[in-house]
């Protein structure tokens, strides 16, 4: 999980299984964000997920958002070996766009 | 897609010397924002800037800091005087108002003696 006091959390798995990160947060949101940074590059939004979505389907990508639990998770299908980056989540929070990212995942997908 | 440019990638300074970041953000976005990322933390908002004001900062934007794009050139974050525990990746981002989305340049490097 994401959000907390945890560090910046590594995950390493084989080429072709699938993965599930999870983000949880403090405070009510509406909408999540899921960002992917390579090594040496700024974040890059690869799927939003809102709260009246549930689940967001893109290619092999799919976002949960359960505002109930005040959490969200990323999936990825047959991961590959370009899939591997550093997965935040992020939300808009205190108003005029601000985004509370949060710890993220260093994924490594191993051939 | 649209892409954010940053100047320079890197900077290495003394302790106290002043240093700017650039950066070119997409070229019809309006609202500009600076991040700061330690080795291993998570990015963390600094400023927001829209219509030639900053909008909103957080409590890492200190006194030191200020922010500015004069006559549409580059949006700009201006450390004076800076210190050790300025180190860190600094991004900046723009979005079009209402679009959700801010794209992110690939950062800026500072590293403070």
């Amino acid at each position: 999980s994401q959000w907390g006091e945890e560090n910046l959390q590594a995950l390493s798995i084989q080429e072709g299984e699938d993965v599930t990160m999870n983000c949880s947060y403090k405070t009510y949101t509406t909408v999540v964000h899921w960002y992917r940074q390579d090594s040496g590059r700024g974040p890059a939004l690869i799927i939003l997920i809102r709260s009246n979505e549930r689940e967001k389907r893109s290619g092999r990508l799919r976002a949960t958002l359960d505002t109930s639990s005040q959490s969200s998770s990323l999936s990825i299908t047959a991961a590959q070996c370009e899939d591997t980056a550093v997965y935040f989540c992020a939300s808009p929070t205190g108003g005029a766009d601000r985004l509370t990212f949060g710890k993220g995942t260093q994924l490594i997908i191993q051939p | 897609g649209p892409k954010v440019l940053q100047i320079p990638s890197h900077q290495i300074i003394d302790m106290g010397q002043m240093v700017t970041l650039n950066c070119d953000p997409v070229s019809n976005h309006l609202y500009f924002y600076w991040y700061k990322q330690i080795l291993g933390q998570q990015m963390e908002f600094l400023v927001n800037f829209y219509n030639g004001k900053v909008m909103e900062k957080s409590k890492l934007f200190k006194d030191q800091f200020s922010v500015e794009r004069p006559d549409g050139s580059y949006f700009t974050l201006k450390i004076q005087p800076t210190a050790l525990e300025d180190s860190a990746v600094y991004f900046c981002a723009s979005s079009f108002p209402g679009d959700d989305t801010q794209y992110f340049g690939p950062g800026t490097r500072l590293l403070v003696l």
